[in-house]
């Protein structure tokens, strides 16, 4: 079946421009993740959807950060007043299950590489 | 907070070499560990998932062992092939369904 999408794969933008970035989940998977992942680090934990419970947001870095899931199903992270720190590649994940304690692995997606001028 | 370190950073062997990549994690805590691969210009690849009350877990050439009292975590590749080059990482999950990623170890297998 289809996997993890993500859109756009690549986007350039001019610091303080706003962006909207989409994640399409394996269908039926309740949880979703986001991550961004910056140059030669580690990823890095901004958000967390488990079905229509309220989001897991402590990792979003700040308020210009904002994420959105319709359901279970597409979600969207909007970066407003992108600045050139923002830069990064940003990764989504899904997962069947309700727990990470359980040992339900995540499936994600190939990301977008967002590149703020 | 849980930090989670990889060592080594990156790692060029010979084709047909063994090879060990570690992780090491501050809170011994954990519910379980798992070990992705990424490859460039694509998303994490799961590859093992060991749970707290197991020591080890094999795939193939793969071996992922976990000692959660010293906080570590090996990830055994054996006889290595081009195609194992990538980047490969350890993460742990909280109670908050946060995952904990390494920095990763950059893997290059050469022909």
């Amino acid at each position: 079946g289809a996997g993890v999408s993500q859109s756009p794969s690549n986007k350039v933008t001019e610091k303080g421009k706003d962006v909207e970035l989409r994640c399409d989940p394996i269908s039926g998977h309740t949880a979703l993740y986001w991550y961004r992942q910056r140059l030669g680090q580690g990823l890095e934990f901004l958000i967390y959807f488990q079905g229509n419970s309220a989001p897991d947001k402590s990792g979003l870095p700040s308020d210009r950060f904002s994420a959105e899931r319709t359901g279970e199903s597409v979600s969207t992270l909007t970066i407003q007043r992108t600045q050139q720190e923002d830069s990064a590649v940003y990764l989504c994940a899904s997962s069947p299950g309700t727990f990470a304690i359980g040992g339900e692995t995540q499936y994600f997606g190939p990301g977008t590489r967002l590149l703020v001028l | 907070k849980q930090e989670v370190t990889q060592i080594p950073a990156a790692l060029s062997v010979p084709e047909g070499e063994n090879l060990v990549l570690n992780c090491s994690f501050t809170d011994s805590a954990i519910y379980n560990l798992q070990w992705f691969r990424q490859d460039p210009g694509k998303g994490l690849t799961s590859l093992l998932l060991i749970q707290s009350s197991q020591r080890e877990q094999t795939s193939g050439r793969l071996n992922a062992s976990l000692d959660k009292s010293s906080g570590r975590s090996t990830l055994y590749i054996a006889a290595s092939q081009p195609g194992d080059s990538a980047t490969y990482l350890c993460a742990v999950p909280n109670t908050g369904n946060q995952f904990y990623f390494g920095t990763g170890t950059s893997l290059t297998v050469i022909p």
